[in-house]
C-alpha cells in the first residue's frame, strides 16, 4: 500500500509563497492527486487536483513531476486566513490514502 | 447547488451504547458517499464508502457499520461503542471528478 509523507508543520509570513510537498510512492498511475485544506472543527475543503505536470486555479497551483512520486501544493502570497492543515490525497489500487497533513501557520 | 448535512453536531455517549449518525446530501443524484473518522490531532481514516443504494464497502474492520437506505442518505451505526470510537466523524460526497470530495460539517463523538 502506498505511503505518504508530508512535513508536520510549516511557518510563513503574510505575502510569502508557500510550497508544501507530499511524497507518495506506489500510487495508481491513472488517478488524480488531490489536495485539501482543513480548519479546526470543520471538514476538509477541496483545493486543487491534478494528474501530471502543473495545474493552477484561483487559489493554488499543483506541481506533479513525471514520476508522480511527489506533488507540491503552492500557495501564492499567503494570508492569515490560510492558517490551516493541508492534506494530500492519493489512490493506490482503488484505496484512498490521505496524507498525514501539514499544519501551516501564517504570521503577520 | 449541492449541500451536505450531518447530525448531530456533537454527541457524548457511554461505552457500550449504540450509535447512529446520519448524513444527507441535497442537489445531486446517485453520489458516491464516504464516511471518515479523524482522531484528535490526526489525519483522516476512511471507514466506508458507497456507490449506490445498499452498496457499502468497508475499509477498516471495526465495530462500526454503514447503510445507505436512500440515494442521498448515508448512516453510520454501532451496536456497542468503544472508547476508541471517539473522534470527529465526517461524511463526504464525491463531485464530478474522482476524489474531488465535499465534506459535511462533521459530528464530534465522545465516548465516555
Amino acid at each position: 500500500l502506498a505511503k505518504t509523507t508530508q512535513p508536520i508543520s510549516m511557518d510563513s509570513y503574510e505575502g510569502q509563497e508557500v510550497n508544501i510537498t507530499c511524497s507518495h510512492n506506489n500510487i495508481a498511475t491513472n488517478d488524480y492527486i488531490t489536495w485539501y485544506q482543513q480548519f479546526p472543527s470543520q471538514g476538509p475543503r477541496f483545493i486543487i487536483q491534478g494528474y501530471k505536470t502543473k495545474v493552477t486555479n484561483e487559489v493554488a497551483s499543483l506541481f506533479i513531476p513525471a514520476d508522480r512520486k511527489s506533488s507540491t501544493l503552492s500557495l501564492p502570497r499567503v494570508s492569515l486566513s490560510d492558517t490551516a492543515v493541508y492534506y494530500c490525497l492519493v489512490v493506490d489500487t482503488d484505496k484512498l490514502i490521505f496524507g498525514t497533513g501539514t499544519r501551516l501557520q501564517v504570521f503577520p | 447547488s449541492q449541500t451536505i448535512h450531518q447530525w448531530p453536531a456533537t454527541l457524548v455517549q457511554p461505552v457500550g451504547s449504540p450509535l447512529s449518525l446520519e448524513c444527507t446530501v441535497e442537489g445531486t443524484s446517485n453520489p458516491n458517499l464516504y464516511w471518515y473518522r479523524q482522531a484528535a490531532g490526526r489525519g483522516l481514516q476512511l471507514l466506508f464508502y458507497s456507490v449506490g443504494i445498499g452498496q457499502i464497502s468497508s475499509e477498516v474492520p471495526q465495530n462500526l457499520s454503514a447503510s445507505r437506505p436512500q440515494d442521498r442518505q448515508f448512516i453510520l451505526s454501532s451496536k456497542k461503542l468503544l472508547l476508541s470510537d471517539s473522534g470527529f466523524y465526517l461524511c463526504a460526497w464525491e463531485g464530478a471528478s474522482s476524489y474531488e470530495q465535499y465534506f459535511g460539517p462533521g459530528t464530534r463523538l465522545t465516548v465516555t
